[in-house]
């Protein structure tokens, strides 16, 4: 079965650069979540969207950004990176609007800001 | 959501039962126990969830106290590919909600 693709797999930037991380959603999966892992930490939810409008926002700095776009897949902006940024960022998606809620997670991006 | 409360961590011996506890004392009437896992570094994976009646999938059971103010994961046959952090987690079903991960137990399956 499809799973969700996350691109990206590893990332190495300096501080101060930007990076973009993408995520594409299992077919017929219209939500699209983001988490954060830092070293030795649990999942820290960022954001999330529905149907290309943000639906939740959790300890996202303002320095990042995101988005849903028409085809489904989500893109998460980070701007002026610090060496705290280094962590696993996971995206996940789920299907709203069907039965099943749960949400199925992709392999994660491991950024490593030096 | 609901605070859980889960042991740190936890040993089993391959091929027996793992059975992992949850405490969820302030559970709501419509908040679901959901569980998942992580094994190193990988994504979480979605386990199983119920409500209040016990449940059971090819990955493992779920039972829920008649109070559902706890529960436990059951894997039926530890493997070594089993060794996890388990979270167990309270959400209401359905929308968008976000998972909230607590601590979790890291369940270490040995020979």
């Amino acid at each position: 079965a499809a799973g969700v693709i996350q691109s990206p797999r590893h990332l190495i930037k300096e501080k101060r650069e930007t990076a973009t991380l993408k995520c594409y959603p299992i077919p017929r999966h219209d939500t699209v979540y983001w988490y954060q892992q830092g070293p030795g930490q649990d999942p820290q939810f960022l954001i999330s969207f529905y149907e290309k409008m943000q639906s939740d926002k959790g300890s996202i700095p303002d320095r990042f950004s995101a988005q849903q776009f028409s085809d489904y897949h989500s893109e998460l902006n980070m701007s002026s990176l610090e060496l705290g940024d280094s962590a696993l960022y996971f995206c996940a998606s789920s299907f709203y609007s069907g039965s099943s809620y749960e949400q199925y997670f992709g392999p994660g991006t491991r950024l490593t800001v030096t | 959501d609901a605070k859980t409360t889960q042991p740190t961590s936890m040993d089993c011996a391959e091929g027996r039962a793992a059975n992992l506890p949850c405490n969820h004392s302030t559970i709501s009437g419509n908040e679901y126990v959901y569980w998942y896992r992580q094994i190193h570094s990988q994504g979480p994976q979605y386990i199983i969830h119920g409500l209040k009646n016990n449940e059971t999938n090819e990955m493992a059971s779920l039972i829920i106290t008649e109070d559902r103010k706890s529960s436990t994961l059951i894997l039926p046959h530890a493997t070594l590919r089993d060794t996890a952090v388990y979270y167990c987690i309270v959400r209401v079903r359905g929308g968008t909600d976000k998972l909230i991960f607590g601590t979790g137990t890291r369940l270490q399956v040995f020979p």
